[in-house]
């Protein structure tokens, strides 16, 4: 089955850019989106498609992809961006949806 | 779009439980809905996916045991679990899928698998 890695934590201080990575075997012929989840919460699709942001997700979050690596990046990093983010994609050998891990974010 | 998940609870090793999904402004016979869970503590697993055209799609933690459904008419989408373990114990969240990403989800429902 397919598998995505995520490191378990990043932690950045406030006003610096948070990079969380997501690997996968050929990652780069497939769409990769990610998902923010605040403790208690539902998680919330942040970016689609490699690098497209829903309405009301800020710029200063984005996504890019090199190689056999996707990235997402939250740049001026708030205390509010304090969360779990998960990428995710589609397996189309299997039809089955895969999450990563998930990664950590603390701010400092 | 709205989507109200309903239906867990503690039950007890191989037993069953169906979970539902009410939606509101958004149509389950014409898009593609998701269940995904969360365990303890743990991260997000794809559990099944329901095409519009009908064809479903199980994880291999879940085949042979969960069923997903929907009802036209109620607009809700259902997952029947059956024979449950311990390690179904999770939040089961209902999603919409564009595609093949999840835009909206629920607030989710806790079922726990106990003795």
């Amino acid at each position: 089955s397919y598998v995505l890695t995520q490191s378990p934590s990043v932690s950045v201080a406030p006003g610096e850019t948070a990079r969380f990575t997501c690997g996968g075997n050929k990652i780069g012929r497939k769409s990769v989106h990610w998902y923010q989840q605040k403790p208690g919460q539902s998680p919330l699709l942040v970016v689609y498609d490699d690098n497209d942001r829903p309405s009301g997700i800020p710029e200063r979050i984005s996504g890019s992809k090199s190689g056999d690596t996707a990235t997402l990046s939250i740049a001026r990093v708030e205390a509010g961006d304090e969360a779990d983010y998960y990428c995710q994609v589609w397996d189309t050998a299997t039809d089955h949806r895969v999450f990563g891990g998930g990664t950590r974010l603390t701010v400092l | 779009v709205r989507l109200e998940e309903s239906g867990g609870g503690l039950i007890q090793p191989g037993e069953s439980l169906r979970l539902s999904c009410a939606v509101s402004n958004f149509s389950v016979s014409l898009n593609s809905l998701a269940w995904v869970r969360q365990a303890p503590g743990r991260g997000l697993e794809w559990v099944s996916v329901l095409y519009s055209g009908g064809k479903t799609y199980y994880s291999d933690s879940v085949k042979g045991r969960f069923v997903i459904s929907r009802d036209d008419l109620k607009n809700t989408l259902f997952l029947q679990m059956n024979d449950l373990r311990v390690e179904d114990t999770a939040m089961y969240f209902c999603a919409t899928e564009d595609y093949d990403y999840f835009a909206n989800w629920g607030q989710g429902t806790l079922v726990t698998v106990s003795s």
